[in-house]
């Protein structure tokens, strides 16, 4: 199995700044037929389930706000959110899709220092 | 809007059984590889079980393998998880997903519904 590594486990940003979460996962993700990453970023708020900001790495879902970015390749991903909203404050998986069976990370838990 | 609402859960003793529904609309049921994820308390999210769009392919997570049944019935556009042998640790809210297109990411969540096992 791919085991998808989040760090940090939890991080305290001021309104207006970078909030920065990585991701690793145990092997490539990078698929070199077609050169996509295998990879998603989701947000989940309290009470509420997850919802998809990022599929293949770096590809922002519509109706995402353009602070979420994903970057990265291979093992090694990055989610950023470039100007920290109060909005924001949520739990943050990725998860592999690379095969099964499919994994998230453990999470990373985001609130406003 | 795409629209997935999950049914059938509840409190149930150890060993028991339990079958979840999930309805779908808004989009084309049929196209589209569907799952479930669950989170067990205060935990992270865990994938449990996915079926492509025509039934034919099933996977599961090695926690659930030979216990729990994915189906779908496209004609009525609805997605089913048939539990057996129900541990303790399957209590969880159990979400179904919508696939992405092209992409097994999961693009569409549902609210959710309660699985409970205690005696």
């Amino acid at each position: 199995d791919i085991v998808m590594t989040q760090s940090p486990d939890s991080l305290l940003v001021s309104l207006g700044e970078r909030a920065t979460i990585n991701c690793k996962s145990s092997q490539t993700i990078l698929y070199r037929s077609n050169k996509k990453n295998y990879l998603a970023w989701y947000q989940q708020k309290p009470g509420q389930p997850p919802k998809l900001l990022i599929s293949w790495a770096s590809t922002r879902e519509s109706g995402v706000p353009d602070r979420f970015s994903g970057s990265g390749s291979g093992t090694d991903f990055t989610l950023t959110i470039s100007s920290l909203q109060a909005e924001d404050v949520a739990v943050y998986y990725c998860q592999q899709y690379y095969y099964f069976p499919y994994t998230f990370g453990q999470g990373t838990r985001l609130e406003i220092k | 809007e795409v629209y997935l609402v999950e049914s059938g859960g509840g409190l149930v003793q150890p060993g028991g059984s339990l079958r979840l529904s999930c309805a779908a609309s808004d989009f084309t049921f049929s196209t589209y590889t569907m799952n479930w994820v669950r989170q067990a308390p205060g935990k992270g999210l865990e994938w449990v079980s996915s079926i492509r769009n025509n039934g034919h392919e099933t996977f599961y997570a090695d926690s659930v393998k030979g216990r729990f049944t994915v189906s779908r019935d496209n004609s009525r556009n609805t997605l089913l998880l048939q539990m057996y042998s129900l541990r303790a640790e399957d209590t969880a809210v159990y979400f179904c997903a919508k696939g992405g297109w092209r992409g097994d990411f999961f693009d569409f969540w549902g609210q959710g519904t309660v699985v409970a096992v205690s005696s």
